[in-house]
């Protein structure tokens, strides 16, 4: 159990469906993360909230839109996806993501998303 | 713009071998770097967090090593196993835009075979 949960565990979807990632996480941080990682790729940052208020966007394509009601909770809403976005999407947490002080973040074991 | 790179991409060695695993980063203005586990299918394990300040760090048969200035870093794993198999990942913490972020390497994938 890492703290952070993440459904579905893996998601097939056409590129005309619309759909929503959910992360969860129990360990009373205020700061979470989306990030994509495709094969032999590098872990890409794609959002960053930090107190529910979304502090970075890393050019990512429109058709992914987060939301985080909440320090606990954060989605990812998809539509019209390509099938270039397939890949793994990971959840993250910390507790503050201004703070410079070293802190660990908590990873969920991630969401598989498949495009057809 | 701050690169991380893993060397080797992928090494499979026999059950208790000494092994290193390399990362090298582009920019040597970091607050930390740290070393990850990757099973498959699996999320992110946090293994060691080196502080920039210091040369190293050791955790059981890890053993992580840091050359700021020089941007590189080493995991040293001792008497592998069989279980030691998964994906390694490094990454840099950086601060940037008013917010601290971790920048990844793409990951070494090691096999250890009985």
């Amino acid at each position: 159990e890492t703290g952070v949960t993440q459904t579905p565990r893996h998601l097939v979807m056409g590129m005309t469906n619309k759909k929503s990632l959910k992360c969860e996480q129990h360990l009373g941080h205020n700061a979470m993360y989306w990030y994509k990682q495709s094969a032999k790729k590098p872990l890409e940052l794609m959002f960053v909230y930090n107190f529910k208020e979304q502090t970075e966007n890393n050019s990512v394509p429109s058709r992914f839109s987060p939301e985080c009601p909440n320090s606990s909770h954060l989605f990812l809403h998809l539509h019209t996806l390509q099938p270039e976005d397939s890949a793994l999407y990971l959840c993250a947490s910390s507790q503050d993501s201004r703070t410079w002080e070293n802190q660990p973040q908590h990873f969920g074991d991630g969401t598989r998303l498949s495009i057809l | 713009k701050q690169e991380v790179t893993q060397i080797p991409a992928a090494l499979s060695v026999p059950e208790g071998e000494n092994l290193v695993l390399n990362c090298s980063f582009t920019d040597s203005a970091i607050y930390n770097l740290q070393w990850f586990r990757q099973d498959p299918g699996k999320g992110l394990t946090s293994l060691l967090l080196i502080q920039s300040s210091q040369r190293e760090q050791t955790s059981g048969r890890l053993n992580a090593s840091l050359d700021k200035s020089s941007g590189r870093s080493t995991l040293y794993i001792a008497a592998s196993q069989p279980g030691d198999s998964a994906t390694y990942l490094c990454a840099v913490r950086m601060f940037s835009g008013g917010y601290n972020k971790l920048i990844f390497g793409a990951g070494t994938r090691l096999a250890v075979h009985p």
